[in-house]
């Protein structure tokens, strides 16, 4: 497809489980990035990857999430041992290039819901 | 750090009339601006950027924002609204390499006949 792809589209689990939230970018385009956002707020910044390289994951809020690329290309994120908090929905975007000023063009997001 | 400012969490507008989405911005160095709309359920979708340039700056679907250096906004505007912008608009703001973008709370936009 054209643009960013993101699945599932929904997922409920259990807290205690594991999570896998997969991103399939632009074709193309070198930057990718994860986002949360929770209900009535704006995204926050997760993660970013150059390529197949995470460059920044100052954003991840625990060691329970985990991102990987690892050629470059599709994206996961990772959440361990989910708990009700991390009740959101997490958006994934890419930009053609490394410097920033072209837009990062978003898919639909994941709402992950715990129960 | 760098934070981005929405004041209005609603904004409510008759068909037709001009419409303003206000943002205010604190960076450190140069910024890179960006306007997103989303829709219900979906992600956002690109509207406009400022990079460097002319302070006012067209986007899509009839939208324009002007860069104030000096007070620090970057505003959202159009002519004339329609029942169709009627979503949630987010400021956004980058700096340096414009790796990362911190966006505002959001404002949700009503345009009504």
């Amino acid at each position: 497809g054209a643009g960013v792809s993101q699945s599932p589209r929904y997922k409920v689990a259990k807290r205690g489980q594991d999570v896998a939230l997969r991103c399939d970018p632009i074709s193309g385009h070198v930057s990718l990035f994860w986002y949360q956002q929770a209900l009535g707020q704006g995204p926050e910044f997760l993660t970013y990857f150059q390529n197949e390289a995470q460059l920044d994951k100052s954003g991840l809020p625990s060691d329970r999430f985990f991102a990987e690329r690892p050629e470059g290309s599709v994206s996961t994120l990772k959440i361990q041992r989910t708990q009700q908090e991390d009740s959101a929905v997490y958006l994934c975007a890419s930009s053609h290039n490394r410097v920033g000023n072209q837009p990062q063009h978003f898919g639909d997001g994941t709402r992950l819901s715990i129960l | 750090a760098q934070s981005v400012a929405q004041p209005e969490d609603q904004v409510n507008v008759a068909e037709g009339n001009p419409l303003t989405v206000k943002c205010t911005y604190s960076v450190s160095g140069n910024p890179y601006l960006f306007w997103y709309v989303q829709y219900p359920n979906r992600g956002l979708q690109f509207l406009l950027k400022y990079i460097t340039g002319d302070n006012l700056v067209k986007g899509s679907y009839g939208f324009e924002a002007e860069f104030n250096k000096s007070q620090t906004s970057f505003h959202l505007k159009k002519p004339s609204a329609l029942v169709s912008d009627s979503a949630l608009y987010f400021c956004a703001v980058a700096t340096g390499g414009g790796n990362k973008l911190t966006f505002g709370t959001g404002t949700q936009l009503k345009v009504e006949l």
